[in-house]
């Protein structure tokens, strides 16, 4: 079993729609959780971090996190085409990362 | 001026030779990572260091060797490069605090 998981995709959303991305974890004793962007050549960007339990917006991002379930989610609203990219997921503990999740936003 | 710096960006290398990649940073951050990233696999621990007198291995250290000259500056070495090591390597920071990653642009490494 990998340390986190993701779907891999490709998720397809139509602009302006809301696009969903998951994370599962393995490690209970996770305490950092980060949503990272990742254009297509380019480095990840840090978009969004989380450490308790509950929701946290940061614009039209929005992170979830449920530790007793071990799984984190990002939610972006008002999807936009500049949206489209590889999403991964990460947990600080043992730094690992998700494989990612592509996103197209369709225009 | 980039926070964090890699140097090459790209490097076409042949089998059996040493190579060095090197990360610079001024972010001030005692934190440093080297990650390598295949296509379809994610970004994969290489190695890590929590300061200048501390050096860890990751998942996939084998091959692979660190040395972190100032607390700016974290190299890493293939002694004997191998194909199977083609990939793209990324540097990365982070503030003890908050965990959260800052990356580099990355160095794109061919070994023919």
């Amino acid at each position: 079993q990998k340390e986190v998981e993701q779907n891999s995709g490709p998720l397809s959303v139509p602009e302006g729609a809301i696009a969903s991305l998951n994370c599962t974890y393995s490690d209970r004793g996770s305490q950092s959780f980060f949503w990272y962007r990742q254009y297509s050549g380019k480095s990840p960007e840090l978009i969004m971090s989380i450490y308790s339990n509950g929701d946290k917006e940061d614009g039209r991002f929005t992170a979830q996190l449920n530790k007793a379930s071990q799984y984190v989610s990002l939610l972006i609203r008002d999807s936009q085409p500049s949206d489209s990219a590889t999403y991964l997921c990460a947990v600080s503990n043992q730094f690992y990362f998700g494989t990612g999740t592509s996103l197209t936003v369709i225009p | 001026d980039a926070d964090v710096t890699q140097t090459p960006r790209n490097r076409i290398t042949k089998t059996g030779k040493r190579i060095m990649l090197e990360c610079s940073q001024t972010k001030g951050h005692d934190r440093m990572y080297w990650y390598r990233q295949d296509p379809g696999l994610g970004l994969q621990l290489i190695y890590y260091s929590f300061d200048v007198k501390d050096i860890n291995k990751g998942e996939i250290s084998d091959g692979y060797s660190v040395s972190r000259q100032a607390q700016a500056k974290f190299s890493l070495s293939l002694e004997s490069a191998i194909p199977n090591q083609t990939a793209l390597y990324f540097c990365a920071t982070s503030d003890p605090a908050y965990n959260e990653q800052f990356f580099g642009p990355g160095t794109r490494l061919t070994v023919l």
